[in-house]
Protein backbone atom coordinates (compact mmCIF):
# COMPACT_ATOMS: atom_id res chain seq x y z
CA UNK A 1 0.00 0.00 0.00
CA UNK A 2 1.69 3.29 -0.99
CA UNK A 3 1.48 6.09 1.45
CA UNK A 4 2.76 9.31 1.29
CA UNK A 5 3.36 11.99 4.15
CA UNK A 6 4.44 15.52 4.23
CA UNK A 7 6.69 17.02 6.68
CA UNK A 8 8.62 20.34 7.48
CA UNK A 9 7.72 23.60 9.17
CA UNK A 10 4.02 24.77 10.57
CA UNK A 11 5.17 28.56 10.89
CA UNK A 12 7.18 30.10 8.55
CA UNK A 13 7.99 33.85 8.91
CA UNK A 14 6.92 36.24 5.98
CA UNK A 15 9.56 36.93 2.79
CA UNK A 16 11.27 33.40 4.08
CA UNK A 17 11.09 30.29 2.56
CA UNK A 18 8.82 27.29 3.03
CA UNK A 19 10.61 23.94 2.90
CA UNK A 20 8.45 20.64 2.72
CA UNK A 21 9.25 17.48 2.01
CA UNK A 22 7.01 14.25 0.81
CA UNK A 23 8.18 10.86 1.80
CA UNK A 24 6.55 7.69 0.01
CA UNK A 25 6.69 4.51 1.12
CA UNK A 26 5.07 1.25 -0.67
CA UNK A 27 6.69 1.50 -3.72
CA UNK A 28 9.67 3.63 -5.61
CA UNK A 29 9.16 7.34 -6.38
CA UNK A 30 11.95 6.07 -9.64
CA UNK A 31 9.21 3.97 -10.84
CA UNK A 32 8.12 4.78 -14.76
CA UNK A 33 5.11 6.50 -15.64
CA UNK A 34 4.55 8.41 -11.87
CA UNK A 35 4.36 11.83 -11.02
CA UNK A 36 4.95 13.25 -7.84
CA UNK A 37 2.57 16.80 -7.04
CA UNK A 38 2.41 19.02 -4.61
CA UNK A 39 -1.04 20.94 -4.02
CA UNK A 40 -2.11 23.50 -1.81
CA UNK A 41 -5.54 24.49 -0.15
CA UNK A 42 -6.00 28.04 1.43
CA UNK A 43 -8.59 28.01 4.48
CA UNK A 44 -11.70 27.40 3.79
CA UNK A 45 -10.71 27.17 0.54
CA UNK A 46 -10.28 24.91 -2.82
CA UNK A 47 -7.94 23.34 -4.43
CA UNK A 48 -4.38 24.59 -6.67
CA UNK A 49 -1.86 22.69 -7.94
CA UNK A 50 1.38 23.81 -7.52
CA UNK A 51 3.35 21.70 -9.70
CA UNK A 52 4.76 18.47 -10.08
CA UNK A 53 8.40 16.24 -10.66
CA UNK A 54 8.25 13.21 -12.54
CA UNK A 55 9.93 9.69 -12.57
CA UNK A 56 13.30 11.24 -14.89
CA UNK A 57 13.38 14.30 -12.63
CA UNK A 58 11.74 16.54 -14.82
CA UNK A 59 9.58 19.26 -13.08
CA UNK A 60 6.41 21.65 -13.86
CA UNK A 61 5.66 24.75 -12.07
CA UNK A 62 2.31 26.25 -12.38
CA UNK A 63 2.85 29.53 -14.17
CA UNK A 64 1.18 31.70 -11.16
CA UNK A 65 4.03 30.45 -8.66
CA UNK A 66 6.65 29.14 -11.24
CA UNK A 67 9.03 31.97 -10.11
CA UNK A 68 9.35 31.28 -6.68
CA UNK A 69 8.88 27.42 -6.34
CA UNK A 70 11.51 24.30 -6.88
CA UNK A 71 10.28 20.83 -6.91
CA UNK A 72 12.91 18.37 -6.62
CA UNK A 73 13.74 14.54 -6.02
CA UNK A 74 16.16 12.34 -3.96
CA UNK A 75 15.69 8.78 -4.81
CA UNK A 76 17.87 7.60 -2.47
CA UNK A 77 15.32 8.52 0.28
CA UNK A 78 12.08 8.14 -1.59
CA UNK A 79 11.40 11.61 -1.04
CA UNK A 80 10.45 14.74 -3.37
CA UNK A 81 10.56 18.04 -2.06
CA UNK A 82 8.90 21.56 -2.53
CA UNK A 83 10.61 25.06 -1.78
CA UNK A 84 8.84 28.17 -1.86
CA UNK A 85 10.10 31.59 -1.68
CA UNK A 86 9.45 34.88 -0.34
CA UNK A 87 6.44 33.99 1.79
CA UNK A 88 3.71 36.35 2.20
CA UNK A 89 0.11 35.81 4.61
CA UNK A 90 -1.22 34.72 1.21
CA UNK A 91 0.67 31.33 1.25
CA UNK A 92 -0.61 29.99 3.97
CA UNK A 93 -2.37 27.00 3.23
CA UNK A 94 -3.08 22.68 3.98
CA UNK A 95 0.30 21.60 1.40
CA UNK A 96 -0.61 18.52 0.47
CA UNK A 97 1.81 15.67 -1.62
CA UNK A 98 0.04 13.31 -4.21
CA UNK A 99 1.15 10.75 -6.54
CA UNK A 100 -0.54 10.30 -10.27
CA UNK A 101 0.49 7.58 -13.14
CA UNK A 102 1.23 8.96 -16.69
CA UNK A 103 -1.19 11.94 -15.99
CA UNK A 104 -4.41 9.33 -17.30
CA UNK A 105 -6.41 8.28 -13.67
CA UNK A 106 -6.58 11.12 -11.90
CA UNK A 107 -3.92 11.78 -7.98
CA UNK A 108 -4.57 8.37 -6.67
CA UNK A 109 -2.66 8.71 -3.53
CA UNK A 110 -2.31 11.47 -1.16
CA UNK A 111 -0.70 12.87 1.88
CA UNK A 112 -2.59 13.66 4.94
CA UNK A 113 -1.77 17.28 4.45
CA UNK A 114 0.37 19.81 6.58
CA UNK A 115 -1.13 23.27 7.47
CA UNK A 116 1.80 26.01 7.05
CA UNK A 117 1.16 29.10 8.33
CA UNK A 118 3.27 32.36 7.26
CA UNK A 119 3.28 34.69 9.97
CA UNK A 120 6.05 36.80 12.27
CA UNK B 1 -5.34 27.82 -18.29
CA UNK B 2 -8.68 26.40 -18.25
CA UNK B 3 -11.06 27.25 -15.79
CA UNK B 4 -13.90 24.45 -14.07
CA UNK B 5 -16.79 26.17 -12.63
CA UNK B 6 -19.08 23.79 -10.58
CA UNK B 7 -22.64 24.25 -9.42
CA UNK B 8 -24.31 24.22 -7.36
CA UNK B 9 -21.93 25.39 -4.58
CA UNK B 10 -24.26 23.60 -2.31
CA UNK B 11 -26.62 21.07 -2.09
CA UNK B 12 -29.07 20.24 0.60
CA UNK B 13 -30.45 16.46 0.23
CA UNK B 14 -31.48 13.88 2.58
CA UNK B 15 -29.96 10.23 2.94
CA UNK B 16 -31.21 7.87 0.33
CA UNK B 17 -31.56 11.09 -2.62
CA UNK B 18 -29.94 11.46 -5.33
CA UNK B 19 -27.00 14.22 -5.96
CA UNK B 20 -26.37 15.48 -9.42
CA UNK B 21 -23.10 17.69 -9.51
CA UNK B 22 -22.09 19.68 -12.32
CA UNK B 23 -18.85 20.76 -13.62
CA UNK B 24 -18.64 23.42 -16.69
CA UNK B 25 -15.08 23.83 -18.20
CA UNK B 26 -13.79 27.45 -19.97
CA UNK B 27 -12.56 25.15 -22.63
CA UNK B 28 -13.33 21.25 -23.91
CA UNK B 29 -11.70 19.45 -21.85
CA UNK B 30 -10.79 15.36 -23.23
CA UNK B 31 -12.89 13.04 -21.33
CA UNK B 32 -9.62 11.39 -20.62
CA UNK B 33 -8.51 13.90 -18.66
CA UNK B 34 -11.68 14.54 -16.09
CA UNK B 35 -11.51 13.93 -12.57
CA UNK B 36 -14.31 14.04 -9.54
CA UNK B 37 -12.42 14.13 -5.69
CA UNK B 38 -14.82 13.96 -2.20
CA UNK B 39 -13.42 16.15 0.18
CA UNK B 40 -14.30 15.38 4.10
CA UNK B 41 -13.37 18.24 7.04
CA UNK B 42 -9.58 17.95 8.12
CA UNK B 43 -9.15 15.27 5.33
CA UNK B 44 -7.31 14.80 1.82
CA UNK B 45 -9.10 14.28 -0.88
CA UNK B 46 -10.09 11.36 -2.20
CA UNK B 47 -10.23 10.28 -5.70
CA UNK B 48 -13.48 9.01 -6.74
CA UNK B 49 -14.08 8.97 -10.54
CA UNK B 50 -11.04 9.33 -13.48
CA UNK B 51 -11.48 9.52 -17.32
CA UNK B 52 -14.68 11.28 -16.41
CA UNK B 53 -16.84 7.89 -15.85
CA UNK B 54 -14.74 5.25 -14.60
CA UNK B 55 -14.74 4.46 -10.86
CA UNK B 56 -11.17 4.85 -8.62
CA UNK B 57 -10.49 1.22 -7.19
CA UNK B 58 -12.77 1.05 -4.15
CA UNK B 59 -15.61 3.18 -4.83
CA UNK B 60 -18.82 2.14 -4.78
CA UNK B 61 -21.39 1.80 -7.89
CA UNK B 62 -23.90 4.34 -6.12
CA UNK B 63 -21.03 6.99 -7.80
CA UNK B 64 -21.02 7.24 -11.43
CA UNK B 65 -19.30 10.79 -14.14
CA UNK B 66 -20.64 11.54 -17.10
CA UNK B 67 -19.93 14.19 -19.83
CA UNK B 68 -17.44 15.24 -22.49
CA UNK B 69 -16.24 18.70 -23.89
CA UNK B 70 -16.85 21.32 -21.74
CA UNK B 71 -20.14 19.62 -19.03
CA UNK B 72 -19.67 16.79 -16.95
CA UNK B 73 -21.64 15.39 -14.21
CA UNK B 74 -20.91 13.71 -10.64
CA UNK B 75 -24.29 11.38 -10.07
CA UNK B 76 -24.55 9.70 -6.42
CA UNK B 77 -27.51 7.56 -7.22
CA UNK B 78 -28.59 7.69 -3.34
CA UNK B 79 -27.55 9.57 -0.56
CA UNK B 80 -25.11 7.51 2.72
CA UNK B 81 -24.70 8.73 5.19
CA UNK B 82 -20.87 9.32 4.74
CA UNK B 83 -21.37 10.70 1.44
CA UNK B 84 -22.00 14.29 2.96
CA UNK B 85 -19.06 16.34 1.86
CA UNK B 86 -17.38 18.22 0.00
CA UNK B 87 -16.61 17.30 -4.35
CA UNK B 88 -14.17 18.50 -6.37
CA UNK B 89 -13.87 18.14 -10.95
CA UNK B 90 -10.68 18.09 -11.85
CA UNK B 91 -8.89 18.68 -15.45
CA UNK B 92 -5.34 17.25 -15.54
CA UNK B 93 -5.23 17.29 -19.56
CA UNK B 94 -4.17 20.90 -19.86
CA UNK B 95 -1.32 22.00 -17.67
CA UNK B 96 -1.89 23.75 -15.27
CA UNK B 97 -3.96 20.88 -13.60
CA UNK B 98 -6.62 23.07 -12.59
CA UNK B 99 -9.67 22.10 -9.64
CA UNK B 100 -13.28 23.54 -9.57
CA UNK B 101 -14.39 25.20 -6.64
CA UNK B 102 -16.26 22.61 -5.06
CA UNK B 103 -19.64 21.58 -4.43
CA UNK B 104 -20.63 21.09 -0.88
CA UNK B 105 -23.23 17.97 -0.28
CA UNK B 106 -25.29 18.38 2.78
CA UNK B 107 -27.63 17.33 5.12
CA UNK B 108 -30.99 18.53 4.87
Amino acid sequence: QVQLQESGPGLVKPSQTLSLTCTVSGGSISSVGYYWNWIRQHPGKGLECIGYIDYSGSAYYNPSLKSRVTISVDTSKNQFSLKLTSVTAADTAVYYCARDYGMLYGFDYWGQGILVSVSS
Amino acid sequence: EIVLTQSPGTLSLSPGERATLSCRASRGVSSTYLAWYQQKPGQAPRLLIYGASSRATGIPDRFSGSGSGTDFTLTISRLEPEDFAVYYCQQYGSSPQTFGQGTKVEIK
